[in-house]
Formats: structure tokens, C-alpha cells, sequence
């Protein structure tokens, strides 16, 4: 089945411990990114990665990490994580034609007190 | 400014009624527009896609192009109260390899029995 797999679904943590959400994907996508969703901001762009070793800002990239070192895995990681950071979070990958749409993992609950 | 701007509702409408929903985008570069449906706490579910003007009709669902407008609308023909849900609306751009898909808010859609 094609999807898109993030780990854990629900997190809770404490300010500065360094956290990674993991994210893996089995459709051969080139292009994945993350979002993270707040109630009133919508879906709002992190990072995103057109490919292996190639990776770049989204619209909010502060206190955030990305790696891409296999096409199939792009882990989020929050180095020194803190509450602003609690949030709704979303993986997804596409191809890279124009008609490919976003498939989305199920998304991890991150809460940081 | 948004770039791509939704109405975040709540549009109300009774079942069996038809449910408009409106975007529009700044970005006129933009080439594929996609609708998504998501459900409280829920990751999003693509049900529409398109990429050029005029209509495309799937089941209760019909998706809108004007590119001179700028505008982005989907229909939902005989709304039920299954389809009560945020309907998000994306729209992406792409440039040398580089893509980028943006947002709305989302329109929260609520079905009356």
C-alpha cells in the first residue's frame, strides 16, 4: 500500500530534550516536506527536500532540523524544542510533476511543556 | 499578504444542499490547484485536483478554474453530514526543479441534517 509513515503519532515532551519525528515514504517520491498546523495558521511549511542531499527553508523554519540522506526518509528533528513549538505535524512527499499531489502521514501530536 | 486566501467559516448548509467554497491565490506562476478535505485531527485527503480553467466534475464533487481570476472554487453537490469537514485549498507553483505548494486556511464546512 502507498503511504506515507510518521513516528510516534503523539509526543509529549520537555523544553531543551532533543526530539526526532521520523518520516518514510514508499511511493519513490522525489519532493517531501514537513508542515506543521496550528488552530487559526493553517498549514504552514517547515522544510522541504526536492530530492537526496538537497534540502531547504520552508515559511517557518526556526528551531527545526532536516535531514535527507535516503530518498525514502526524511526525519524532523527539534534539537532544543520548546513550547511554542507544541503543534500539529504533517509529513509528506509528492512526485515532481506539476500534476502530483501531497500525500500526507497521519501526523504527530507534539506537546512540549 | 496570504497567498492563497479561504474563507475560514463556518459555511453552514442543510443536507441535500449544494456547498460552494471559495480560494483565491496571489501567485498567477501557479499551475495545479488541489482541494483537500480534512477531518478534526486528521491528516488531509486529497479529493480534487486541477490544472486547467474551466470545470472537472467527480461524483458530488465539481472543482472550478478561472486562472484570469485568479480563483479556485469547489462545489459539493447533495452536502452530507459526512462531508462536514475543513476543506483546504493548495495551489503550486513550480521553477527549475523547485516546486512549492501553499495552503488557505481552510474553510470549516458544517452539514445540517
Amino acid at each position: 500500500e502507498a503511504q506515507v509513515t510518521q513516528n510516534p503519532r503523539y509526543l509529549i515532551t520537555v523544553t531543551g530534550k532533543k526530539l526526532t519525528v521520523t518520516c518514510s515514504q514508499n511511493m519513490n517520491h522525489e519532493y517531501m516536506s514537513w508542515y506543521r498546523q496550528d488552530p487559526g495558521l493553517g498549514l504552514r511549511q517547515i522544510y522541504y527536500s526536492m530530492n537526496v542531499e538537497v534540502t531547504d527553508k520552508g515559511d517557518v523554519p526556526e528551531g527545526y532540523k532536516v535531514s535527507r540522506k535516503e530518498k525514502r526518509n526524511f526525519p524532523l528533528i527539534l534539537e532544543s524544542p520548546s513550547p511554542n513549538q507544541t503543534s500539529l505535524y504533517f509529513c509528506a512527499s509528492s512526485g515532481t510533476m506539476g500534476y502530483s499531489p501531497l500525500h500526507f502521514g497521519n501526523g504527530t501530536r507534539l506537546t512540549v511543556t | 499578504q496570504k497567498e492563497v486566501e479561504q474563507n475560514s467559516g463556518p459555511l453552514s448548509v442543510p443536507e441535500g444542499a449544494i456547498a460552494s467554497l471559495n480560494c483565491t491565490y496571489s501567485d498567477r506562476g501557479s499551475q495545479s490547484f488541489f482541494w483537500y478535505r480534512q477531518y478534526s485531527g486528521k491528516s488531509p485527503e486529497l479529493i480534487m485536483s486541477i490544472y486547467s480553467n474551466g470545470d472537472k466534475e467527480d461524483g458530488r464533487f465539481t472543482a472550478q478554474l478561472n486562472k484570469a481570476s485568479q480563483y479556485v472554487s469547489l462545489l459539493i453537490r447533495d452536502s452530507q453530514p459526512s462531508d462536514s469537514a475543513t476543506y483546504l485549498c493548495a495551489v503550486k507553483a513550480q521553477s527549475g526543479g523547485y516546486q512549492k505548494v501553499t495552503f488557505g486556511i481552510g474553510t470549516k464546512l458544517q452539514v445540517i441534517p
